[in-house]
């Protein structure tokens, strides 16, 4: 299966900055890239899909760029509801459907 | 509105076996593809499975580590999906998620439920 590696780990902002995640996936995925966001004792909501997707209902700060070898997830003014853990999936069931570790988006 | 609410999870020893119901409600799950995702406790996010729409021949596919181990059904006239889990080992302990892209035929997860813990243990 292929191996999803986000970057960094925990990222830590102020509310206002740009931020910016990335996914890099052990093989080429192509545009097989979602994104979600997990707060808390939360199910995951999907933010981004086919890389740069916005999912009905997700506020425009949040962009999708890349594919292949490097994915990302740009917050263009980090709100307060914002702060959360990020994960991007590979879904190319063909190639095995796999999840990044996560990038945990702290309060500075 | 779409929902989702999984049941059935709970306390299971090793080598147990373990039903989980997806009730769905808002949406007909006959086409839709319905998916398991699961996350053991401090953990990050795991695809257990997923079965295909009808018009997708029902086609089923499986993470590695449960393969052989775990099935998915879908009961079209209660409208639930079921993660059937044998030969449970200690590693299987999560939160499963049952999660579908709603009318897209993709391997994304658009709607999901609250989730329901499975632990196994001695």
């Amino acid at each position: 299966d292929i191996q999803m590696t986000q970057s960094p780990s925990t990222l830590s902002a102020s509310v206002g900055d740009r931020v910016t995640l990335t996914c890099r996936p052990s093989q080429n995925v192509s545009l097989w890239l979602a994104w979600y966001q997990q707060k808390p004792g939360r199910a995951p909501k999907l933010l981004m899909y086919k890389a740069s997707t916005l999912e009905s209902g997700v506020p425009s700060r949040f962009s999708g760029n890349g594919s292949g070898a490097e994915v990302t997830l740009t917050i263009s003014s980090v709100q307060p509801d914002d702060f959360a853990t990020y994960y991007c999936q590979q879904y190319n069931s063909d190639l095995g459907i796999t999840f990044g570790q996560g990038t945990r988006l702290e309060i500075k | 509105e779409v929902q989702l609410v999984e049941s059935g999870g709970g306390l299971v020893k090793p080598g147990g076996s373990l039903r989980v119901s997806c009730a769905v409600s808002g949406f007909s799950i006959t086409n839709a593809w319905m998916s398991w995702v699961r996350q053991a406790p401090g953990k990050g996010l795991e695809w257990v499975g997923r079965i295909k729409g009808k018009d997708y021949g029902d086609k089923i596919d499986y993470a590695a580590p449960v393969k052989g181990r775990f099935s998915i059904s879908r009961d079209e006239s209660k409208n639930i999906v079921i993660l059937q889990m044998n030969s449970l080992q200690t590693d299987d302990t999560a939160v499963y998620y049952c999660t579908t892209p709603l009318t897209r035929p993709e391997d994304f997860s658009a709607s999901w439920g609250q989730g329901i813990l499975v632990t196994v243990s001695s």
